[in-house]
Formats: C-alpha cells, sequence, structure tokens
C-alpha cells in the first residue's frame, strides 16, 4: 500500500521569499515520487520526479525537492517565489515495482504569492 | 494543439442522466487513466487502462464504466448520474515502462450535477 500526506492545504508567502511545500509519503517498496502543479482552470503539470538516482531533484520554474529516506519525505521548495507560482500542488507516490502501477495523490497544498 | 483532450470542458445536468466523458490523445501512449478531483481529496483513480483490451478498476469506480475503443480514445460513462458525482473530472496518459513515467493530464471538466 502507498499514501501521501501533504502538510498545509493552504501556504501564503510573499513575493521573494521562500516557499516551502511538504510532502511524506509511505510505502511498501522503494517509490518513485512526482510534484504536479495545477493552475487555475487547468490540468496537471509535472514539475519534478524522484526515480532512485540523485536525491536532490531539480524541476522546473526553478523548483527543487529532496528525497529523505529516513523521513520518508519529499519536500518542495523554491529559493525565491514569484507571483506567477501560485497555484494548486501535488505529490504523487507510485510503486517502483509490483502490481501498484497507479499514482497516488496527496490532496494538494494551495500556494499564495502575496506581493 | 492540446496532446491529451478532453470534451466537453463543461457540463451540466440532471440526476439520473447518462453521460459520457470523453478523452483523445496524440502522444501516442498505451496507457490512459480517469481521476476525479474534489476539493480538500486531490485526485483519486476512477479508471485506468493499459491497453486497447485491458480495462482495470481504480479506488473509485462504482457508478462510472469505462471503455478504450482505440489507443487514443477513452471515454468516462457515468449510467444514472448523481449529484455526489459532481467534481471535476480528469484524464491522463502515460508511455509504457516502469511506474517512474509521469503522467500527462488533459485540462479536466468540471460535471455539475444537478
Amino acid at each position: 500500500a502507498q499514501s501521501v500526506t501533504q502538510l498545509g492545504s493552504h501556504v501564503s508567502v510573499s513575493e521573494g521569499a521562500l516557499v516551502l511545500l511538504r510532502c511524506n509519503y509511505s510505502s511498501s517498496v522503494p517509490p518513485y515520487l512526482f510534484w504536479y502543479v495545477q493552475y487555475p482552470n487547468q490540468g496537471l503539470q509535472l514539475l519534478l520526479k524522484y526515480t532512485s538516482a540523485a536525491t536532490l531533484v531539480k524541476g522546473i520554474n526553478g523548483f527543487e525537492a529532496e528525497f529523505k529516506k529516513s523521513e520518508t519525505s519529499f519536500h518542495l521548495t523554491k529559493p525565491s517565489a514569484h507571483m506567477s507560482d501560485a497555484a494548486e500542488y501535488f505529490c504523487a507516490v507510485s510503486a517502483a515495482s509490483g502490481s501498484a502501477r497507479q499514482l497516488t495523490f496527496g490532496s494538494g497544498t494551495q500556494l499564495t504569492v502575496l506581493p | 494543439d492540446a496532446d491529451v483532450t478532453q470534451t466537453p470542458r463543461n457540463r451540466i445536468t440532471k440526476t439520473g442522466k447518462r453521460i459520457m466523458l470523453e478523452c483523445s490523445q496524440t502522444k501516442g501512449h498505451d496507457r490512459m487513466y480517469w481521476y476525479r478531483q474534489d476539493p480538500g481529496l486531490g485526485l483519486r483513480l476512477i479508471y485506468y487502462s493499459f491497453d486497447v483490451k485491458d480495462i482495470n478498476k481504480g479506488e473509485i469506480s462504482d457508478g462510472y464504466s469505462v471503455s478504450r475503443q482505440a489507443q487514443a480514445k477513452f471515454s468516462l460513462s457515468l449510467e444514472s448520474a448523481i449529484p455526489n458525482q459532481t467534481a471535476l473530472y480528469f484524464c491522463a496518459t502515460s508511455d509504457v515502462g516502469s511506474s517512474n513515467q509521469p503522467q500527462h493530464f488533459g485540462d479536466g471538466t468540471r460535471l455539475s450535477i444537478l
């Protein structure tokens, strides 16, 4: 079984401030982990993915995430928020093997960027 | 043109009506998925298909059915719609491979059932 918990359904930051969106996962096998972003009236777009190579993963738009096995975490960060980063962000987990060949999504975090 | 196209984008209908949501893709992917999104619940998998002859139930398949008409087309039906099926529905595709293949999403269908 696999699951994802995103701490904080809403996060607000000032423009130029650090963005930190939290994601913890559980998985009975080594996981693949993803972050997706959803802008209003659009589908989800892939930001980045972890696939057991480097633990620090760089994605699009200046975002990165670090896989920490000991903490079962995959938090998303960006050093300096921009107004265009306002969106909903979803963390997702997929089993690395076996029959669970599907994504399980967290409940999402709505990011607001204040001017 | 979008790689994953969903039609309609918005639909309002009445309880008891049969509804079909359609999804087509030009990405050449074998795998297709239907999700529903509800506020505070994220996305939940309804059905998925790994090729034209393969259909699998997801987490919340009750009240839904699907048809994979071709590699590029995957439709979702609500045989007798009920108000708690009001949601945002997404179709997604992914390439063949291990579980590390990302999914590519359409822009969604907003369905309201009165």
